[in-house]
Formats: C-alpha cells, structure tokens, sequence
C-alpha cells in the first residue's frame, strides 16, 4: 500500500506571497492532519479533516487554512507569508482519526519565506 | 491537552536494551499514549501505542504506569537504525497529538 504523499518536497517563497501544500493519504484514510515543525517551537498541530469537513483546529492565525476533497487528499494554504512561516510541513493519515487511530506521516513539504 | 515531559537526549550501546522516559502528568484518563519517532529528514514513524496496561509489538514495548502519569518506551536491543528523536504523545483528539520536544536518541556501535 502506498504511503503518504506530500507535494512538492521543497519551495522558496517571498514574503507576502501565498502558497498551497498538497498531501494524498493513504488509500482508504478519511482523516488528514497537519503539522508545522520549526527548531524552536518543535511539532505543532494545524488542523485536521475528516470528510470533507474541519474537526479540529491548532492555535494559529487565519492565514492557515486548508480544505479536503471528496476523495481524501488535503490542501493547506499559507496566505501573506512570513519569515516566520518557514518550516517543514507534514500531513498525516488516518483511518478516522479517533483516540486509538495511528496517524501515518508524509516526507514533508520544507517552505522557505525570504 | 496533555502536556509531555522528556530528556532531551539519552545515549546507548548497541545491542542494549534502551528505557525512554516520558511524564504525562496532566493526561486525562481517555487519552491514549503514543509514542512516534522521526529519524532525520523524514517524518515521524509510529512505534507503540496504549491506554493502560503494558504493551509490545515488534518494534518495541511500552510500559505504563499505574496513575498514568509517567510511561517509558522500551527497546529491547538498539540497533543503529534506532537512532532518532523519539517523542510521547498525549493522546489524540480528532487527528490531533501533542508533541513535546522529544528525546534524542544517539546509538554508539
């Protein structure tokens, strides 16, 4: 079974500017989760969706948003990027996302703001 | 959410049995424990997961206490593939886990 995909692996971006990161889950996972991992504040939850809708939210500005499809894959969008935005962005499936549920990452997507 | 606590880094031999400690003492009792590792330039990997009794998979074993306050993630014989940072997670929560900063795992040969 193939395993999580995330696109693209690498992006240079400049401040101000807005950008889209794709992940495709697991065959068969209806749950998507996303994280932020930076050096200084480590991993840190985005958001999660299950069927299309949002379930859980982190603790981060409007800018991050995201938005799943009918068939699973996920999207998350930066808008009016900063230099504090630059980190690895990992999605992660799921079956259903319950208590009992291991989440299965992707490589990451690794964004760069200059 | 729960809120994790572990050392920074451990070292160990190859071959020897390594104990990674992990305090979750604000974990609420429907939270399970899951333990992820991430090696470098990869995303994390699960390893083991539990909500109150030991338990053991092929990869490692995890050993839970009582209160649950505290658990600690066995690996019986470190290997150098086992280097990475190893991190407890306080349960999830709608596809959410709480990742502290992990413990470094250094495996000398």
């Amino acid at each position: 079974k193939a395993g999580v995909t995330q696109t693209p692996r690498y992006l240079i971006k400049t401040r101000g500017q807005q950008v889209t990161l794709s992940c495709s889950p697991i065959s068969g996972h209806r749950s998507v989760s996303w994280y932020q991992q930076t050096p200084g504040q480590g991993l840190q939850f985005l958001f999660e969706y299950f069927s299309e809708t949002q379930r859980n939210k982190g603790n981060f500005p409007g800018r991050f948003s995201g938005r799943q499809f009918s068939n699973s894959r996920s999207e998350m969008n930066v808008s009016t990027l900063e230099l504090g935005d630059s980190a690895l962005y990992l999605c992660a499936s799921s079956l259903s996302g319950v208590r009992t549920d291991t989440q299965y990452f992707g490589p990451g997507t690794r964004l760069t703001v200059l | 959410d729960a809120k994790t606590t572990q050392p920074n880094s451990m070292e160990s031999n190859e071959e020897e049995p390594v104990h990674l400690p992990c305090n979750h003492s604000t974990i609420s009792g429907t939270d399970y424990i899951h333990w992820y590792r991430q090696l470098p330039s990869q995303g994390p990997e699960y390893v083991i997961h539990g909500l109150t009794s030991n338990v053991n998979n092929r990869m490692a074993s995890l050993a839970i206490a009582e209160d649950r306050k505290s658990s600690t993630l066995i690996l019986h014989r470190a290997t150098l593939r086992d280097a990475a940072v190893y991190y407890c997670t306080g349960g999830t929560s709608y596809g959410k886990l709480t990742f502290g900063q992990g413990t470094i795992l250094t495996v000398h040969p």
